[in-house]
């Protein structure tokens, strides 16, 4: 069964509002968890690394005012699009690390962005 | 840098056909390689990988060769099935970071039709 869980699975929202994506690791702890965005028809694209109890790493050119990443707990990272914009349309997908295994991905979430 | 590539899609096929996916790497140190798949609308799930050069890696009738000399991962399928239809993705890790950070080729779109 799914060992990482990401919801929602889709969200449609308002330009200017913000969106939360919750990803959460089943029972297994995960220190470390990333986001990668992927574009249609495109390679996933890493955005951040999120760190439990410190900031988020951010790959080059991701905006980390953008896109707020909080990983409060051991089994729980978020990511918050900000004032989102049509461009921010995407489909969004985490993933955690579960020791001596390689990444679980979460089924991901489709953001549209009106 | 370290990249992966991989053959352009879509690869469209007729049910038991014999399948390649072409994937080369570009890597400093030594990496692990894996091969996703990726079903409309999910997240991504792990197919196989190879953690050294020589290792085979196999799973529901796929196999993929680590191959140093070539720098390659090639994904091969005997016979491949409508059920395979999804896009696959060529992925690596470094040794330093295993199950960490993965960098993805742009992925490879399979059509298999009856």
């Amino acid at each position: 069964g799914a060992v990482v869980s990401q919801h929602p699975s889709w969200v449609i929202c308002k330009s200017g509002t913000s969106v939360k994506i919750e990803c959460r690791s089943l029972d297994f702890q995960a220190t470390t968890m990333f986001w990668y965005r992927q574009f249609p028809k495109q390679s996933l694209m890493l955005m951040a690394t999120s760190n439990e109890g410190s900031k988020a790493t951010y790959e080059q050119g991701v905006e980390k005012d953008k896109f707020l990443i909080n990983h409060a707990s051991l089994t729980l990272s978020t990511l918050t699009v900000t004032s989102a914009h049509p461009e921010d349309s995407s489909f969004y997908i985490c993933s955690a690390r579960r020791t001596d295994s390689p990444l679980h991905f979460g089924n991901g979430t489709r953001l549209t962005v009106t | 840098g370290n990249s992966v590539t991989q053959m352009e899609g879509p690869v469209t096929l007729s049910e038991e056909a014999f399948l390649t996916i072409n994937c080369t790497y570009t890597a400093t140190g030594y990496p692990s390689l894996f091969w996703y798949v990726q079903y409309p609308g999910e997240g991504l799930q792990l197919l196989l990988k190879a953690t050294k050069a020589d290792d085979k890696g196999s799973n529901k009738g796929f196999e993929a060769t680590y191959r140093k000399e070539t720098t390659s991962f090639h994904l091969e399928k005997g016979s491949v099935q409508v059920s395979d239809s999804a896009v696959y993705f060529c992925a690596l890790t470094l040794a330093y970071n295993q199950g960490g950070k993965l960098i993805f080729g742009q992925g490879t779109e399979l059509s298999v039709k009856p």
